[in-house]
């Protein structure tokens, strides 16, 4: 089974830093997508950034970036210039692209907190 | 981006009676959608899997006579709890994968409080 693990359950930094949040995931699949999720207070899950495995460039959107180490196993978000509205639930997940199922196994998340 | 509307957002019902959240996709067809349940400060866990036409897939633990869902067309699933009871009391949230990819979206959420 695949599992995802998100080892910081809190994460704190200054407004305008550079944060990164680790994922580590388990699978024997090669063919898959890891996404980075946030939620914020309001609860509403937020795509930020998705890498499909077979791509070896890192996905970048804005100041968020990812850092994939394939063979690792790894899956890092950076998040550059973060702002106070980073602030949330980061979650960690993957799916595999087997037929029928294609669910989204999360990490436990991290609690981001943007500091003025 | 692709939208998922879930409704009600908030939702008190008496011990004993049923309720149904709504969760559908505006913009694109969804042949899978997915419910989650989440408990204060932790990740989301995978209730069930429903996809268009078909019985949903629960996961294990999850009591499929007490969380009925039905994906009736490709654009709306409902989660009915019934005989709730306030240990149901949770946040509830759907999502959808777009046929066309694979990246899944997420309705807002229902908090279903028992009393």
């Amino acid at each position: 089974a695949q599992t995802v693990t998100q080892s910081q359950p809190e994460m704190s930094v200054q407004e305008a830093e550079t944060v990164t949040l680790s994922c580590t995931y388990d699978t024997s699949e090669n063919n898959y997508y890891l996404f980075w999720y946030k939620q914020p207070p309001s609860r509403q899950m937020i795509l930020v950034i998705r890498q499909e495995a077979y791509k070896q460039q890192n996905a970048t959107e804005n100041r968020f970036s990812v850092n994939f180490q394939k063979a690792a196993k790894s899956f890092s978000l950076k998040i550059s210039d973060s702002q106070l509205g980073d602030t949330a639930m980061y979650f960690c997940a993957f799916t595999n692209l087997i037929q029928g199922a294609q669910k989204l196994v999360f990490g436990q998340g991290t609690r981001l907190t943007i500091n003025p | 981006g692709a939208v998922v509307s879930q409704h009600p957002s908030w939702v008190i019902c008496k011990s004993g009676t049923s309720v149904k959240i709504e969760c559908r996709s505006l913009d694109f067809q969804a042949t899978t959608m997915f419910w989650y349940r989440q408990f204060p400060k932790q990740s989301l866990m995978l209730m069930a899997t429903s996809n268009e036409g078909s019985k949903a897939t629960y996961e294990q633990g999850v009591e499929k006579d007490k969380f009925l869902i039905n994906h009736a067309s490709l654009t709306l699933s409902t989660l009915t709890v019934t005989s709730a009871h306030p240990e149901d009391s949770s946040f509830y949230i759907c999502s959808a994968r777009d046929g066309r990819g694979y990246t899944i979206y997420f309705g807002e959420g229902s908090w279903l409080t028992v009393v």
